[in-house]
């Protein structure tokens, strides 16, 4: 049974630097063909994606936010973490982890499977 | 550009069916393939329909997803209150690298 969950800060103040962790379980990100996203969703507002890593370390961002967005994995620890830097209240919202397959292996069209429940997290002065 | 156009809510009685549409403008790849997720308030996006019409286990076929040119459709029969949810379209980009989502749906059962 897949199951990720997030964790990091509820609140953060502008330009500091948002750091989220993905726990997850039920799969590995040593797999050929699997991996791991992040989007958020600003309240009342569309999921927007932002972050992917594979298996095998390659990294895409969304082209909008590539600038200020790092994702990083712990296979040791099943964790994905991602950074957003130099946040801003449009920032806020709620940022959810999921697991994606390649189907077939290893890359074949994506799947974005499942997700995690996602952490609120507001940024303000 | 690429961008992914659904209208802003559609509501039926319990037991109809609704569709939703997707109406897709890409700037390459026309055989670009949907996917549809469903969010209930305060839980995780489900996935429903990926690759246009295929259903992850678990789900129930009163769902289903079709595609037709630059179009996508998700279809729900057999409606239940529990389906009142925000539902997206979501395809791979392939230029941008990127997962590109709808507006969003919000379906409310009457």
């Amino acid at each position: 049974q897949i199951t990720l969950k997030e964790s990091g800060p509820t609140l953060m103040k502008p330009t500091q630097t948002l750091t989220l962790t993905c726990t997850f379980s039920g799969f590995s990100l040593n797999t050929s063909g699997v991996g791991v996203s992040w989007i958020r969703q600003p309240p009342g507002k569309a999921l927007e994606w932002l972050a992917l890593i594979f298996w095998d370390d390659d990294k895409l961002y969304s082209p909008s936010l590539k600038n200020r967005l790092s994702i990083t994995k712990d296979t040791s620890k099943n964790q994905v973490v991602l950074t957003l830097t130099n946040t801003d209240p449009v920032d806020t919202g709620t940022y959810s982890c999921g697991h994606v397959i390649c189907l077939p292996p290893p890359r074949g069209p994506m799947v974005f499977n499942l997700w995690g429940q996602g952490t609120m997290v507001t940024v303000s002065s | 550009q690429s961008v992914l156009t659904q209208p802003p809510s559609v509501s039926a009685a319990p037991g109809q069916k609704v569709t939703i549409s997707c109406s897709g403008t890409t700037s390459n790849d026309e055989n670009f393939s949907v996917s549809w997720f469903q969010r209930l308030p305060t839980t995780a996006p489900k996935l429903l329909i990926y690759d246009n019409n295929k259903r992850p286990s678990g789900i129930p076929d009163r769902f289903s997803g079709s595609k037709s040119g630059t179009s996508a459709t998700l279809g729900i029969t057999g409606l239940q209150t529990g389906d009142e949810a925000d539902y997206y379209c979501g395809t791979w980009n392939s230029s941008l690298s990127a997962l590109i989502f709808g507006g969003g749906t919000k379906l409310t059962v009457l």
